[in-house]
């Protein structure tokens, strides 16, 4: 069975940093380009960043080029997304979710996010 | 970024037809997907390049649609269908509609 679990969420203060993980088992985490999508209180579905299956190849939405960094460690099958100088705005849950082709067919529970003084 | 958008909000009685549209503001091809959210859950995959039934997905749920505008239709509507259905394109960065919320009656 596919499971991904996240963690690594909390309260954060503007301007400091927090490491996400997903833990990834059930499938070759290695085979697979992985994602963070993210989902403000009441909003929408937001996607973050993408990362290649072999980790080479990295994308972002403009909001968070620069602060934000997708990484993975496919010994340990974990997916990482390291938040750098936090914004408010960022307060969301993020969810890991797996790319088959070109959809996200199997998401972690999510793990919440809150930037707040 | 190619902007979705989605009708708000629908009520239908349950055995009832509902179909949920999304227009793209730029074609995206058939690289169009649709996902299902209850409240406090992750969303679920249903269908994928507009018209394929992810695996596990009840026949109940279909998709059609290329170029602009799409269209995820339930048949019969069922009680357990109550949520929020978003679509997705993959033609360039990955976005999403805001949703449609579906209520029964």
């Amino acid at each position: 069975e596919v499971q991904l679990v996240e963690s690594g969420g909390g309260l954060v203060q503007p301007g400091r940093s927090m490491k996400l993980s997903c833990a990834a088992s059930g499938f070759t985490f290695n085979n697979y380009d992985m994602a963070w999508v993210c989902q403000a209180p009441k909003k929408g579905l937001e996607w973050v960043a993408t990362i290649s299956y072999d980790g080479s190849s990295t994308y972002y939405r403009d909001s968070v080029k620069g602060r934000f960094t997708i990484s993975r460690d496919n010994a340990k099958s974990t997916l990482y997304l390291q938040m750098d100088s936090l914004r408010s705005e960022d307060t969301a849950t993020y969810y890991c979710a797996r790319r088959s082709g070109s959809r996200w067919d199997y998401w972690g529970q999510g793990v919440m996010v809150t930037v707040s003084s | 970024d190619t902007v979705l958008t989605q009708s708000p909000a629908l009520a239908v009685s349950p055995g009832e037809r509902v179909t949920i549209s999304c227009r793209a503001s730029e074609s995206v091809s058939t690289l169009m997907h649709w996902y299902q959210q209850k409240p406090g859950q992750q969303p679920k995959l249903l269908i994928y390049l507009a018209s394929h039934l992810e695996s596990g997905v009840p026949a109940r749920f279909s998709g059609s649609g290329s170029g602009t505008d799409f269209t995820l239709t339930i048949d019969p509507v069922e009680a357990d269908d109550t949520a929020t259905y978003y679509c997705q394109q993959s033609w360039n960065d990955p976005t999403f509609g805001a949703g449609t919320k579906l209520e029964l009656k």
